[in-house]
């Protein structure tokens, strides 16, 4: 049952803790993407990676950082330097082309998602 | 920087209706993809249409595409209440703009369908 999955569903930080959300996906997809979305927004991309060992920022990176060490999996971590964290996390993968820079030129597959809420 | 722009922000229908959401976005593109959203869910992909194409069908939905007006629509016909969440479009920009491996989402339009 092919998929991407993350964890936990709700998160709780306190202030000044540094918290790490779990994705993964089984889809062999090489591409994987950070998004966050506040209520009633559109989403905005944090990290994104097209191939395995390599990453590149966003659109709002600070206070965030991921490794992708191997291509199911895609960790974020949210650093006590992001001074609102509080949000609705997604990820999401997506085929890659082989050239790598063409990877949004496929429809992305996104997880159920993390709520974090700083306390 | 947000790239496409919704309209309406919010839509809401009888059963049975038809419902027209429209996105506008500002730079030349490679696809425009649409992406449904059940409150507290993550994305669905509904739909993509290339630069080249100018409609496309997809069940009950509509695609269209016109980029001298560099804006689309998506219609969803005989709606159900099912069809009640929020709904994206997203853009992958052309590869001049060194922009490769994105997608640009719109804020989303929020779609109630009423029985």
């Amino acid at each position: 049952d092919g998929g991407i999955t993350q964890s936990p569903k709700y998160l709780f930080r306190k202030e000044g803790q540094n918290v790490t959300l779990s994705c993964e996906q089984n889809l062999n997809h090489d591409a994987m993407y950070w998004y966050r979305q506040d209520p009633g927004q559109g989403l905005r991309l944090i990290y994104y990676s097209q191939i395995v060992n390599d990453f590149q920022k966003g659109d709002i990176a600070e206070g965030y950082s991921v490794s992708r060490e191997k291509k199911e999996s895609f960790p974020l971590t949210v650093t006590s330097a992001q001074k609102n964290p509080t949000a609705f996390y997604l990820c999401a993968s997506s085929l890659g082309s082989g050239l790598g820079f063409t990877s949004s030129y496929n429809e992305q597959f996104f997880g159920p998602g993390t709520r974090l809420t700083v306390l | 920087s947000q790239q496409g722009e919704e309209d309406p922000q919010a839509l809401s229908i009888q059963e049975g209706e038809n419902a027209t959401m429209n996105c506008s976005y500002k730079t030349s593109i490679n696809n425009l993809q649409w992406y449904r959203q059940n409150s507290g869910r993550g994305l669905v992909h509904l739909i993509l249409i290339r630069s080249n194409e100018r409609e496309k069908h997809s069940g009950r939905l509509r695609v269209t595409l016109d980029t001298s007006k560099k804006s689309s629509s998506l219609l969803i016909t005989a709606s159900r209440a099912a069809d009640t969440a929020s709904y994206f479009c997203a853009t992958a920009r052309a590869l001049i703009y060194n922009q490769g491996g994105k997608l640009i989402f719109g804020q989303g339009t929020e779609l109630s369908v009423k029985p």
